[in-house]
């Protein structure tokens, strides 16, 4: 099955620089890598996904490149700010008829220093 | 709308004592998950329904868990009886597409066994 590895497991920024989070995936079939933001007592929320036709997506300070050769995708945050404090979740599936498993990373827990 | 709802958001019970968890699904959502979230293992799956039918409970645990869905807006997961080492927060999420990509979540039950 597939297997998400996600680095590192806390980030801490100052406000206004950038921060990066980084998954590798196993299942080279898999095409649908989207991101979670999960605030305190909340459940996760879908912030981006991309698909494995695009290289990069990007909405407004955030972006998602994913590199389909080394199985690597990157979620980057710019000009960060204390509301982006959170834990972060990639996850990975393969997006067909019938499909609905998206394996998830362990997390990276996000500090915005003021 | 009201988005996903799970009740209660906070459990404690004694062990061995049975415990049943609620939710709500987004209306016109015809995928419903259940997810359970520790600090070691992460986003686990527990069950998958499409359409009010379970289609993957290899996700529970053992026997103690089963998991409902009586009709499209309700669904409940049942742990009896009750052990320490299933405290956690538990998730439901639904899905409006298929194949299921974007998913729901609520807001998550805290279950503490003691």
């Amino acid at each position: 099955g597939e297997n998400v590895e996600q680095h590192p497991s806390t980030l801490s920024v100052q406000e206004g620089d950038s921060a990066v989070i980084k998954c590798t995936y196993s299942d080279s079939a898999s095409n649908y890598f989207p991101w979670y933001k999960q605030e305190l007592g909340k459940g996760p929320q879908l912030i981006i996904d991309i698909r494995s036709n695009v290289g990069e997506k990007k909405d407004q300070r955030i972006a998602v490149t994913l590199n389909k050769t080394a199985k690597h995708f990157s979620l980057h945050i710019t000009e960060t700010q204390p509301e982006d404090s959170a834990v972060y979740f990639c996850a990975a599936s393969r997006s067909g008829a019938g499909s609905y498993q998206l394996t998830f990373g362990k997390g990276t827990k996000l500090s915005v220093i003021p | 709308d009201a988005g996903v709802i799970q009740s209660p958001r906070h459990e404690v019970t004694e062990m061995g004592q049975e415990v049943t968890l609620r939710c709500k699904p987004i209306s016109g959502h015809n995928s419903l998950f259940w997810y359970r979230q520790t600090m070691m293992r992460g986003l686990e799956l527990l069950i998958y329904f499409n359409n009010n039918v379970p289609i993957d409970d290899s996700g529970m645990p053992e026997d103690r868990f089963s998991a409902k869905m009586p009709n499209a807006s309700f669904s409940t997961l049942k742990i009896q009886p009750s052990e320490p080492r299933d405290s956690a927060v538990y998730f439901c999420a639904s899905s409006p597409l298929s194949p299921v990509e974007k998913l729901f979540f609520g807001s998550g039950t805290q279950l503490s066994v003691l």
